[in-house]
């Protein structure tokens, strides 16, 4: 069964960095591209960053350009992202999810991990 | 830049066919893969590449896509389908998603 599990959000203040995780399980991690998507509380989806199987495709979104970055560690089945010089506006539900391929859908997504940043 | 256009809300009677339309400009030269999400729960890809329906999502999902929409029917809507609907395609390398349509069943 594929299980994808978020952690490390949490009540910061802006301006300061977070780090998040996803540890992912049930499918061979390494082959398959990941990607973080964002639901600020009350809206709607925002795709944030993906990275292909090998990182060799990166990619953000512009309201999180330069600020965020994505990174996975293959051998430890893990995803990360690193948020740093967070504002108030980036406080949503981060999730994680597998992409059947690079430009396909998302097939399975965690439960997500809250990030919010106080003023 | 590309944008995705949903009707902010639909509202089906039990038991008939509701249809969500998700509206970019020549959408029909891209593959566009829709989301269900229930209340406090994740997405769930319900059709993906226009019009395949994942296994275990219902037949009485559907999608197509021509000219400048796309579109999510839903036959024999159920309470079950209440909820929130998002289409998704990608563009110069990045992720899109429209605003979400909100299903009420009545």
């Amino acid at each position: 069964e594929v299980q994808l599990v978020e952690s490390g959000g949490g009540l910061v203040q802006s301006g300061r960095s977070l780090r998040l995780s996803c540890a992912a399980s049930g499918f061979s991690f390494e082959d398959y591209d990941m990607h973080w998507v964002r639901q600020p509380p009350g809206k709607g989806l925002e795709w944030v960053s993906g990275i292909s199987w090998k990182s060799g495709n990166i990619d953000y979104a512009d309201s999180v350009k330069g600020r965020f970055t994505i990174s996975r560690d293959n051998a430890k089945n893990s995803l990360y992202l690193q948020m740093n010089s967070l504002r108030v506006e980036d406080t949503a539900l981060y999730y994680c999810a597998k992409a059947v391929t690079w430009g396909a859908d998302f097939d399975y997504w965690g439960q997500g991990t809250l990030v919010t940043v106080s003023s | 830049s590309y944008e995705l256009t949903q009707p902010l809300s639909e509202s089906v009677a039990l038991g008939q066919t509701a249809s969500i339309t998700c509206g970019g400009n020549n959408i029909a030269n891209k593959n566009v893969h829709w989301y269900q999400q229930r209340p406090g729960q994740a997405p769930v890809v319900v059709i993906y590449r226009d019009s395949n329906r994942p296994s275990g999502i219902p037949e009485r999902f559907s999608g197509s896509n021509s000219g400048d929409t796309a579109t999510l029917t839903i036959r024999g809507a159920q309470a079950g389908d209440e909820a929130d609907y998002y289409c998704q395609v990608w563009d110069s390398g990045t992720v899109l998603f429209g605003g979400g349509t909100k299903l009420t069943v009545l």
